[in-house]
């Protein structure tokens, strides 16, 4: 079955670089979260989005944006990297179930992203 | 404000022994999901099972089972004659979905580090 595909799945920058990091959802679904787990650290929630639309937003940086394009890929953006933006980035997706939303959420392998 | 604490930093159990993982949830929602996920070293997140609020159930699933208490907040995993590939971190985690967006972010554990001892 088709899963969560993001890529790379590894990244290495430079400090005050700029990374995009790209999420495909499992086909049919709309709605997309981001996180970041820190070493050692559990997920945290950045941003969501459904039907292409900002759904949700977490502790997400002002130096960091997202984007969900019409084919529903999101993408993140990071700019002005710090090393402590070195982590592991989820994406995952699920489907929207009209009044009874199915909220099992599938996640993708995770780009490692590394800042140096 | 939702909340999920994983009391156990890290456990270690010989192989075959049975291990249960505790997971305790704070929600204002009377509708909400819990999730058990794990993450091997190699770092994925493989869900492994998710329970609405209003199914207090107990499930079993292989050398899996759950046990969902509503009137102690709790989501317990316990894993019976563990083996070594069950080693991983595993996350318990709660989300309060809004019915008319399907914006169902999730709040995670802490994490408990699950080491199969051969």
């Amino acid at each position: 079955a088709a899963g969560v595909i993001q890529s790379p799945r590894h990244l290495i920058k430079e400090k005050r670089e700029t990374a995009t990091l790209k999420c495909y959802p499992i086909p049919r679904h709309d709605t997309v979260y981001w996180y970041q787990q820190g070493p050692g650290q559990d997920p945290q929630f950045l941003i969501s989005f459904y039907e292409k639309m900002q759904s949700d937003k977490g502790s997400i940086p002002d130096r960091f944006s997202a984007q969900q394009f019409s084919d529903y890929h999101s993408e993140l953006n990071m700019s002005s990297l710090e090393l402590g933006d070195s982590a592991l980035y989820f994406c995952a997706s699920s489907p929207y179930g009209g009044e009874l939303p199915n909220t099992e959420a599938f996640f993708g392998q995770g780009t490692r992203l590394t800042v140096v | 404000a939702q909340k999920v604490t994983q009391a156990q930093t890290e456990i270690s159990v010989v192989e075959k022994e049975d291990v249960t993982l505790d997971c305790v949830y704070e929600t204002r929602d009377t509708t909400y999901y819990l999730f058990w996920y794990k993450q091997p070293p190699s770092g994925e997140l493989v869900f492994l099972i998710r329970r609405n609020s209003f199914d207090e159930q107990n499930e079993i699933s292989g050398r899996y089972s759950w046990n969902f208490q509503k009137s102690t907040s709790s989501f317990n995993f316990t894993i019976t004659a563990s083996q070594v590939v069950d080693s991983a971190v595993y996350f318990c985690a709660l989300s309060e979905p809004e019915v008319f967006f399907g914006n169902e972010k999730l709040t995670f554990g802490t994490g408990t580090r699950l080491t199969i001892i051969p």
